[in-house]
């Protein structure tokens, strides 16, 4: 059974587009989280959704929302694509937003932007 | 801004070896620190430090705290090839949010 899983595993779309990756978990989480890791492997958080609440690090443009139709499902929707955007994504999910859980990633999903 | 440093960036090995890898941070309002085993995919938790100088062991692989240096250590004793991977420290401060460092490439040869 997997715990986190992403869909799909691999996106390649041109610049300008609109795209959406999906992030589903069922081990009951409270919080889930979209990480970007570049092709240097530096995973940076991009949000965490916690019980409706939204926490967006400040350095994400406009241009990414999270949607979370129900709290086992935390979609990414990218709206104009950049070259830029070209990166593996994380979806990742923790029990809570408290210090002492550890998160769970999914598979993570390569996005090229051509 | 927090910060997460790793060292070294890479490290090649052969099996039997011990190494220690090396995690430093600058964070506001420190709560705990993570350690990571990213292999082709994702990231696998290893280890949570929160108290300092309280060693955590799982089999060959251990981690420890020092916050008085901000600082953590990973030693992995007696490698074998399938300790090869991305060891990614992760800090976790004001917000809740983990600051990942750049990961350390571990490479073991038989």
């Amino acid at each position: 059974d997997t715990a986190v899983s992403q869909t799909p595993k691999y996106l390649v779309t041109q610049m300008g587009n609109d795209k959406s990756i999906k992030c589903e978990q069922n081990l009951g989480h409270d919080t889930m989280y979209w990480y970007k890791q570049d092709s240097k492997k530096f995973l940076k958080i991009m949000f965490s959704y916690n019980n409706k609440e939204l926490i967006i690090n400040e350095t994400v443009p406009n241009r990414f929302s999270p949607k979370s139709p129900d709290k086992a499902h935390l979609n990414l929707h990218i709206n104009s694509l950049e070259l830029g955007d070209s990166a593996v994504y994380f979806c990742a999910s923790s029990p809570g937003l408290a210090a002492a859980y550890e998160q769970y990633f999914g598979p993570g999903t390569r996005l090229t932007v051509t | 801004e927090d910060k997460v440093v790793q060292s070294p960036l890479s490290l090649v090995v052969h099996e039997g070896d011990t190494v220690t890898l090396n995690c430093s941070y600058e964070v506001t309002n420190f709560r705990s620190l993570l350690w990571y085993k990213q292999e082709k995919k994702a990231p696998t938790f290893l280890f949570m430090l929160t108290s300092s100088g309280i060693e955590k062991k799982s089999g060959r692989l251990s981690s420890i705290l020092d916050k008085k240096e901000l600082s953590s250590i990973l030693n992995i004793t007696a490698t074998q090839t399938g300790d090869s991977a991305i060891y990614l420290c992760a800090v976790r401060g004001a917000g809740n949010m983990l600051t990942f460092g750049g990961g350390t490439r571990l490479m073991v040869k038989p």
